[in-house]
């Protein structure tokens, strides 16, 4: 099947630094990408939807300021999480959007210090 | 998205047939029923999906209803492996469709 990777799968970051996550679509391109983020014993949390060329979409009460989302290509999107804090930390997992199948990433774990 | 209640835990023992049933009685006619597995600190692993009729792969079988409220997922011979969180997801099946996660179903594969 198709294959979304993520880069870095973990980063441990200071107080107040910004760190960049990226998803790339391995074999297929994807218009669409979404950004789901997942703290500890709890589901996916939805945070945006990415599209190719165009702003990002962002879930009620996900500030787009503080978590900026670029999807410049077919096959990659980023996220990165701007000013972070310790409580950013959590684990964040991508997916990209074939027809009608939707594939996740492995997921990158933050831990901001 | 349609929302979907799934029990939060089973336990099934290992070579059995795992059962795993999922309430969706507002899924529109345009939606899937999406399943996926998530195993400890990984990303989502998709599963198997169906519109409206009965579908089979090599990882499980998925029985959907004939009025479409609920569906089962099937796991014919359960394996250690297969502990998990299983979540159903109703979706529209095109690039654009966002799946949104309930709580899931924790399997529990025991000797």
């Amino acid at each position: 099947g198709a294959v979304v990777s993520q880069h870095p799968s973990w980063v441990i970051c200071k107080s107040g630094t910004s760190v960049k996550i990226e998803c790339r679509s391995l074999d297929f391109q994807a218009t669409t990408m979404f950004w789901y983020r997942q703290f500890p014993k709890q589901s996916l949390m939805l945070m945006a939807t990415s599209n190719e060329g165009s702003k990002a979409t962002y879930e009620q009460g996900v500030e787009k300021d503080k978590f900026l989302i670029n999807h410049a290509s077919l096959t990659l999107s980023t996220l990165t999480v701007t000013s972070a804090h310790p409580e950013d930390s959590s684990f964040y997992i991508c997916s990209a959007s074939g027809d009608p199948e939707q594939y996740f990433g492995p997921g990158t774990r933050l831990t901001v210090t | 998205d349609a929302k979907t209640t799934q029990p939060p835990s089973m336990d099934c023992a290992e070579g059995r047939a795992a059962n795993l049933p999922c309430n969706h009685s507002t899924i529109s006619g345009n939606e899937y029923v999406y399943w996926y597995r998530q195993i400890h600190s990984q990303g989502p692993q998709y599963i198997i999906h169906g519109l409206k009729n009965n579908e089979t792969n090599e990882m499980a079988s998925l029985i959907i209803t004939e009025d479409r409220k609920s569906s089962t997922l099937i796991l014919p011979h359960a394996t250690l492996r297969d502990t998990a969180v299983y979540y159903c997801i109703v979706r529209v099946g095109t690039n654009a469709g966002k799946s949104t996660f309930g709580d899931g179903t924790t399997l529990t594969v025991k000797p």
